[in-house]
């Protein structure tokens, strides 16, 4: 169990719907990190928050979004979702300052567009 | 910029035979070096590391990874495979900065009874 919590573990919807992800991290870590994982475009880092501010972002579409709130849980809104969204979606946290950058992984929320 | 090259998508090995996952990195400063494991619908957790303290690195499960500058690889070996090692495996750099890990596309780790 790496403390870091995803919910929900699996989830339905039709496109054009808008899902929110949720992470809990690792207590005590500050920085939440979300990823893409597909077949055919492997792991993609989405974006990065440090204690509430956006750190560093990756291949997120304008479609997508996500905030950390104060008590360091993140979510991940996807909205107008098309089949291609269809993906793992993982979350990752760390402690910041960090002098080796190690991530601490949920277990995932599997996302299937129809 | 920081990137990292897996070579082989898929692996076989028999049981009991030597595993060699290969990655090559490129970083324009001395990175931190990572191997992760994913196992079947589950999260990715770490393996090893590599923070310039050893060249040879020694993880969980057996698995170790050398570090070669020269050859800009860090390449993931274990002597004896086990069943249990069949999983994905990801080779990740980070050269510091805001933290942003860059993974490589994976290596799928077959084992063969």
């Amino acid at each position: 169990d790496s403390g870091v919590t995803q919910t929900p573990k699996h989830l339905i919807t039709a496109t054009g719907q808008r899902v929110t992800l949720r992470c809990s991290p690792r207590s005590g870590d500050l920085s939440v990190y979300w990823y893409q994982q597909s077949l055919d475009q492997g792991l993609q880092f989405l974006i990065q928050y440090y204690n509430g501010e956006e750190r560093a972002k990756g291949n997120i579409l304008e479609r997508f979004s996500a905030q950390q709130f104060p008590d360091l849980h993140s979510e991940l809104n996807l909205s107008s979702l098309e089949l291609g969204d269809s993906a793992l979606y993982f979350c990752a946290s760390s402690v910041e300052p960090a002098d080796t950058g190690e991530l601490f992984f949920g277990e995932g929320s599997r996302l299937t567009v129809l | 910029a920081q990137s990292v090259t897996q070579l082989g998508s898929h692996v076989s090995v028999s049981e009991g035979a030597l595993v060699l996952l290969r990655c090559n990195y490129s970083s324009s400063v001395p990175p931190y070096l990572f191997w992760y494991v994913q196992y079947p619908n589950q999260g990715l957790q770490l393996l090893l590391k590599y923070t310039s303290a050893a060249t040879l690195v020694k993880g969980i499960n057996g698995f170790e990874a050398e570090f070669k500058k020269s050859e800009t690889s860090f390449h993931l070996t274990k002597p004896s495979a086990h069943m249990r090692d069949a999983a994905e495996y990801f080779c990740a750099v980070n050269s510091g900065g805001y933290q942003k890990v860059t993974f490589g596309t994976g290596t799928k780790l077959q084992v063969i009874p």
